[in-house]
């Protein structure tokens, strides 16, 4: 099986701006968690999907959003970028189990820039 | 509040040594545990995990890990380190209490592992 995809790897923004990252989770896979890593707050949960439907949300302002899609690949979008908005955002995947605590496997990240 | 915690931010052990790098937890009920490793500019990959049964756990690269509930503690092991292992690890849990807990990991702060030659 193909593992979790996310686009773009890379991306440079100025403040002020929005941006939308793109996560594809493994095949079968209806569960799509969100974090975002910066080296003094480490991995925080920003959010997750589960069948097009936020489940669950992390402490981060309403700037980050995001939506999941039929297809289970999920997108997230911040807007009104911020200088520490700049992080490694991380997508994980997982079966989304009920009431059963999933394994979660990780893409390989988007490395957003804010300047 | 629902916790998990790495004491040491950075270890240095040499090639061929062991290896124990450790991780505390604190939540209401046992949680679910994971060790999780990342290289430089990569995403996280998953090396062992603990849900139930057996305390001691196996997984990849060698790693083994053994659930302690007295001390909570689930700390990750090696017999003898090898260079590649150079690389940040991560310990997480879940709490397993369905709703505010889905898809929530809750991630120690990490542990930067140096292996000198």
């Amino acid at each position: 099986k193909a593992g979790v995809t996310q686009t773009p790897r890379y991306l440079i923004k100025t403040r002020g701006q929005q941006v939308t990252l793109s996560c594809s989770p493994i095949s079968g896979h209806r569960s799509v968690s969100w974090y975002q890593q910066t080296p003094g707050q480490g991995l925080q949960f920003l959010f997750e999907y589960f069948s097009e439907t936020q489940r669950n949300k992390g402490n981060f302002p309403g700037r980050f959003s995001g939506r999941q899609f039929s297809n289970s690949r999920s997108e997230m979008n911040v807007s009104t970028l911020e200088l520490g908005d700049s992080a490694l955002y991380l997508c994980a995947s997982s079966p989304g189990l009920a009431q059963v605590a999933d394994t979660q496997y990780f893409g390989p990240g988007t490395r957003l820039t804010v300047l | 509040a629902q916790s998990v915690t790495q004491p040491d931010i950075h270890i240095t052990v040499s090639e061929g040594a062991s290896l124990e790098l450790r991780c505390n937890y604190s939540y209401g009920a046992t949680p679910y545990l994971f060790w999780y490793v990342q290289s430089p500019g990569q995403g996280l990959q998953l090396l062992l995990k603990y849900f139930s049964g057996d305390t001691l756990v196996q997984g990849i690269k060698g790693f083994e890990a053994e659930f302690k509930r007295s001390q909570s503690s689930f700390n990750l092991r090696k017999p003898s380190v090898h260079w590649s292992d150079a690389a940040e690890y991560f310990c997480a849990g879940d709490s397993n209490a369905g709703g505010t807990s889905y898809g929530k990991l809750t991630f120690g702060q990490g542990t930067i592992l140096t292996v000198h030659p």
